[in-house]
């Protein structure tokens, strides 16, 4: 069974870099979509992005200036990086398989940004 | 932009009720739609993907149907454990958009 676990500091400064990584284990990572997804606290879902495991990636528009999404095959792990954080950056931050759809999440981190 | 709807918003209901919600794409998906339930403090959970196909270990009172843009989950005969919020959500073209959610509360 495949599991996937955020990891990465609870609390990030406006302005700086939100930095999470996402460890798979029980599975590959190759073949698969490998995606960030975000959840303000009460609202609805927010597609951030995704890193296929030969490393080609896709982002969200209303992000793209912002985000990266890295890849390291010999962890297992992909990340995420967020630039110039602002409050409204403050979710819960998921990580997720997509094969076909999005069938394998982790369980999901909150992220506050606060001085 | 590309936008997903979803209706209603919520629906207030009772065990063994028949249960649909409709979702809807501003363009045609083909069949790439999936759908999932979460529940409070809970990661979102796929109950199916190509808009008719029941994930793995999902029950069979979960139904989805449609294509191109129009979209419904039933649940034929809800239980306890079915009252949730549920998002549709496309996987066709970027950005994979998801629908607002469908809270199901208890009547």
């Amino acid at each position: 069974q495949v599991q996937l676990q955020e990891s990465g500091p609870g609390l990030v400064k406006p302005s700086e870099t939100l930095s999470l990584t996402c460890t798979v284990s029980g599975g590959s990572i190759s073949g698969y979509y490998w995606n960030w997804i975000r959840q303000p606290p009460g609202k609805g879902l927010e597609w951030i992005g995704y890193i296929y495991y030969s490393g080609s990636t896709n982002y969200n528009s209303s992000l793209k200036s912002r985000v990266t999404i890295s890849l390291d095959t010999s962890k297992n792990q992909f990340s995420l990086n967020l630039s110039s954080v602002t409050a409204a950056d403050t979710a819960v931050y998921y990580c997720a398989r997509l094969d076909e759809a999005l069938d394998f999440w982790g369980q999901g981190t909150l992220v506050s940004v606060s001085s | 932009d590309f936008q997903m709807t979803q209706s209603p918003s919520s629906v207030s209901a009772s065990v063994g009720d028949r249960v649909t919600i409709t979702c809807r794409a501003s363009q045609d998906i083909s069949s790439w739609l999936a759908w999932y339930q979460q529940k409070p403090g809970k990661a979102p959970k796929l109950l199916i993907s190509a808009a008719s196909s029941l994930h793995s270990g999902v029950p069979s009172r979960f139904g989805g149907s449609g294509s191109g843009t129009h979209f419904t989950l039933t649940i034929t005969s809800l239980q306890p454990e079915d009252f949730a919020t549920y998002y549709c959500q496309q996987a066709n073209i970027v950005p994979f958009t998801f629908g607002p959610g469908t809270k199901v509360d208890i009547k």
